[in-house]
């Protein structure tokens, strides 16, 4: 089993242009979400998704979008980057019938200049 | 809503020593606790993780970790640090229902020889 693969694994951007950072999971994982990594303030929610065409945000939504057409695949959209979105990104899928632990992608690290 | 207190920022042991590092968290029911390691440039991994039963559990590594629910607490040891411990560590507190879990801001650990 792969798990959790997230693309890329770094990224730079410049302020205003957008991109998907991809994220699948291979364990027919019902829940999957997105974090980022700042120092000083661990990891805070992004948005999840409870199963497939069902998303909802988490604690700093702003500037990304997402959407669960498939119960694999979990992108994150930035629409317009700024620096502020420069962090570490994680996805993690959680299994609904089991909950037993958050399984973690490798993380992107994205720069925004 | 959950919320988990890691106080601890930065901790710095001598190889050998003892670690204890401190979780304190806020939920209004019976939670479920983990401790994941992140060393520099990975993923987050599992080490351990309470669910019910025995309030001291076992976890990889050599590390353990004992729930007290009086105290709100779910603090992590180990009986003598290796070098390799050197890490960072997230104490999390998770939602049965809709998987959401929530992490502290995380406690990096450096080893001395």
């Amino acid at each position: 089993n792969a798990g959790v693969t997230q693309t890329p694994k770094f990224q730079v951007l410049k302020t205003g242009q957008s991109m998907t950072l991809q994220c699948a999971q291979d364990m027919n994982h019902e829940y999957m979400s997105w974090y980022r990594q700042d120092p000083g303030m661990g990891l805070r929610l992004i948005h999840y998704s409870v199963g497939a065409g069902i998303t909802d945000q988490g604690e700093v939504p702003n500037g990304y979008n997402v959407s669960r057409s498939t119960t694999e695949d979990f992108p994150l959209r930035l629409l317009s980057a700024a620096p502020s979105q420069t962090s570490v990104y994680f996805c993690a899928s959680i299994s609904s019938t089991r909950f037993t632990e958050a399984f973690f992608g490798q993380g992107t690290r994205l720069t925004v200049v | 809503a959950q919320s988990v207190t890691q106080p601890d920022i930065h901790i710095t042991v001598s190889e050998g020593a003892s670690l204890e590092l401190r979780c304190n968290y806020s939920y209004g029911a019976t939670p479920y606790l983990f401790w994941y390691v992140q060393s520099p440039g990975q993923g987050l991994q599992l080490l351990l993780k309470y669910f019910s039963g025995d309030t001291l559990v076992q976890g990889i590594k050599g590390f353990e970790a004992e729930f007290k629910r009086s105290q709100s607490s779910f603090n992590l040891r180990k009986p003598s640090v290796h070098w390799s411990d050197a890490a960072e560590y997230f104490c999390a507190v998770g939602a049965i229902g809709y998987q959401k879990v929530t992490f502290g801001t995380g406690t990096k650990l450096q080893v001395i020889p």
